[in-house]
Parts: C-alpha cells; sequence; structure tokens
C-alpha cells in the first residue's frame, strides 16, 4: 500500500519568499505524480502532474521534481503572494489510485 | 460543463437516512473516482469506475456505501442508514484515462445529525 507523507504540516512566510513543499512515497513503483492545492472549504485544484518518465515539471512560478529512486517529490514556489496561501497536496498514482499526504498548510504574511 | 460537478454542495441529513451524492464529469473522462476528506486529512479512496462499471470498490467502508456509472458519464454515490461517522466532504475526481490528470469537483459536505 502506498504511503504518502508531507512535512512540514504548516508553513509560515513572508511575501517574497520562496517556498519548497516535500512529499515522500514508500512505493516507487508509482505512475505519475500529481500536485494539487485546496482553498479552504474548497475542492482539489491540479498544479502539475509528473509522469513517471519525468523528473521535473514546470508551470510558471510553480517547479516540481521526481525523483521515483528516492521517493521523494518537491514542490516550489517562486516569489510567494499572498494569493499562494492555501494547502497543497501531493498525491501519487499506483495503477489507478491516487493515494494521498495530509497536505502543507502554507500562509504568505503580507 | 468545464469541469466536474458535484450536487449537492452541502447536505445535512438524520441519522438513518438515506442519502444521493451525484457526480457530473468532465465530457469524454472515461475513469471516475470517488474520495472521502475528513478535516486535516487528504482524501481517501472510496471507489474507481472505468466507463460503467467499478474497477475498485475496495475502498469503500461497508455495505452501506454504494455507487453506480450505469451510462459511464454521471455517478451516483449512494449511502444507506446514514451514521454520524459518515460526515465528511465527499470528493468526485475524472480523468481521461487510468494514471492521467485528475480533475476533482467542489466535493459535497454531507453532516449527519
Amino acid at each position: 500500500k502506498q504511503e504518502v507523507t508531507q512535512i512540514p504540516a504548516a508553513l509560515s512566510v513572508p511575501e517574497g519568499e520562496n517556498l519548497v513543499l516535500n512529499c515522500s512515497f514508500t512505493d516507487s513503483a508509482i505512475y505519475n505524480l500529481q500536485w494539487f492545492r485546496q482553498d479552504p472549504g474548497k475542492g482539489l485544484t491540479s498544479l502539475l502532474l509528473i509522469q513517471s518518465s519525468q523528473r521535473e515539471q514546470t508551470s510558471g512560478r510553480l517547479n516540481a521534481s521526481l525523483d521515483k529512486s528516492s521517493g521523494r517529490s518537491t514542490l516550489y514556489i517562486a516569489a510567494s503572494q499572498p494569493g499562494d496561501s492555501a494547502t497543497y497536496l501531493c498525491a501519487g498514482f499506483n495503477d489507478y489510485k491516487l493515494s494521498f499526504g495530509a497536505g502543507t498548510t502554507v500562509t504568505v504574511r503580507a | 460543463g468545464a469541469g466536474v460537478s458535484q450536487t449537492p454542495s452541502n447536505k445535512v441529513t438524520e441519522k438513518g437516512k438515506y442519502v444521493e451524492l451525484r457526480c457530473d464529469p468532465i465530457s469524454g473522462h472515461t475513469a471516475l473516482y470517488w474520495y472521502r476528506q475528513s478535516l486535516g486529512q487528504g482524501p481517501e479512496f472510496l471507489i474507481y469506475f472505468q466507463g460503467t462499471g467499478a474497477a475498485d470498490d475496495s475502498g469503500l467502508p461497508n455495505d452501506r456505501f454504494f455507487a453506480v456509472r450505469p451510462e459511464g458519464s454521471v455517478s451516483t454515490l449512494k449511502i444507506q442508514r446514514t451514521e454520524r461517522g459518515d460526515s465528511a466532504v465527499y470528493l468526485c475526481a475524472s480523468s481521461f484515462n487510468r494514471n492521467t490528470e485528475a480533475f476533482f469537483g467542489q466535493g459535497t459536505r454531507l453532516t449527519v445529525v
């Protein structure tokens, strides 16, 4: 069974600082890894999908890396803004099933 | 529609009652998933459909929970004899095919009183 861990559980940074969010998973036989954003009381918004054959994926200020051998993925958010405040979840695809971490709640202080 | 649609957005029901939660996936997506999220936790898998069939229902907590997708599009999650412990946010997601990018709806917040 895939276990996904996200550390830290919460993070507070001043505006403009770069964010580094960590995700680790136990089963390296992962197909893809997806990062999501969740605002309070809302559903999940897809940010990035990294395919198992890729090591990195970028979208605007977001960059995500995937190292299957070490069971880790990292989401980098450059030049954080107050609007980036949310909970960020990573999820690994093992076959069709997504296994989620509990998320990292980010607060960006203006 | 452009995204995954879930109705209702909120549902309050009395213990012991029957509820149905609806999910309308993105058009053309063959894979559909139901997840359940409790406060402060990540979503937990309930069931996966590929087309009309439930390919994996191993996450359903017990036989009070059932889901259908009769025409390979809209899905309904059905909960019988609801219990207070069923209170959670129920999320639906769809993807073009298995292991492709998953898109989630806004969820249905179920409260059993």
